[in-house]
């Protein structure tokens, strides 16, 4: 079963407004990441954040982590039609299970020309 | 830098047979992955290998073998496919610690 659920499971937006995913997950990370993936192509890595850190940027990305609530979110500001893709949410329990990914069932985001 | 690849990228198999997926990195990566990804789904791990010579099981191992004889490439292998073995199967490759996972572009298998 997936760790991680998404929420919206789909997202229609303008270009130009910014879009909101949010993951939440069930057991204790040692970092979260997010992934892109375009149609029919492999996960893109957009960002990761470590279980001790709260919130990360990366150009127009802005990931929170909240470990107290399991759950984080993926700001992406000022979008535009080529970030249509589904984005993934995906939690690395650490070393010692392999640094294995768990993924969420992922949220479809389409921006609008 | 090729990054991850997957051989073959598309493959269609008849019920029983047997076949091997097969996936290459050059970035001198200690860990690989195997992932499917079924429709509408995130993915989910089959097996992985935290170094040459080693395995482990993921999340759905059944059905699935892999062998990890050399470093830069790890070996997925169906002795025996069944319809429900039809996804699109992703490898990854990453260094140890807080990396990031690379992944290849995919092989979509069906399974009639």
């Amino acid at each position: 079963s997936q760790q991680g659920e998404e929420d919206p499971q789909a997202l229609s937006i303008q270009e130009g407004e910014n879009a909101t995913m949010n993951c939440s997950y069930k057991t204790s990370i040692n970092n979260l990441q997010w992934y892109r993936q375009n149609s029919g192509r492999g996960l893109v890595h957009l960002i990761l954040i470590r279980s001790n850190e709260r919130e990360k940027h990366s150009g127009r990305l802005r990931v929170t982590l909240d470990t107290s609530k399991k759950s984080s979110s993926l700001l992406i500001t000022a979008s535009r039609a080529a970030d249509t893709a589904s984005y993934f949410c995906a939690t690395d329990a650490g070393e010692t299970s392999g640094s294995r990914l768990t993924f969420g069932e992922g949220t479809q985001l389409t921006v609008n020309p | 830098n090729a990054g991850v690849t997957q051989t073959p990228k598309f493959r269609v198999l008849k019920t029983g047979q047997s076949m091997t997926l097969l996936c290459a990195q050059d970035m001198n990566h200690e860990y690989m992955y195997w992932y499917r990804q079924d429709p509408g789904m995130g993915l989910r791990l089959i097996h992985y290998s935290v170094g040459e010579g080693t395995t482990a099981k993921g999340e759905v191992p059944d059905g699935y073998n892999v062998s990890r004889l050399k470093k830069q490439n790890f070996l997925l292998g169906l002795e025996s496919a069944a319809p429900s073995q039809t996804s699109v199967y992703f490898c990854a490759s990453k260094d140890p610690g807080n990396q990031p996972q690379h992944f290849g572009d995919g092989t979509r298998l069906s399974i009639l």
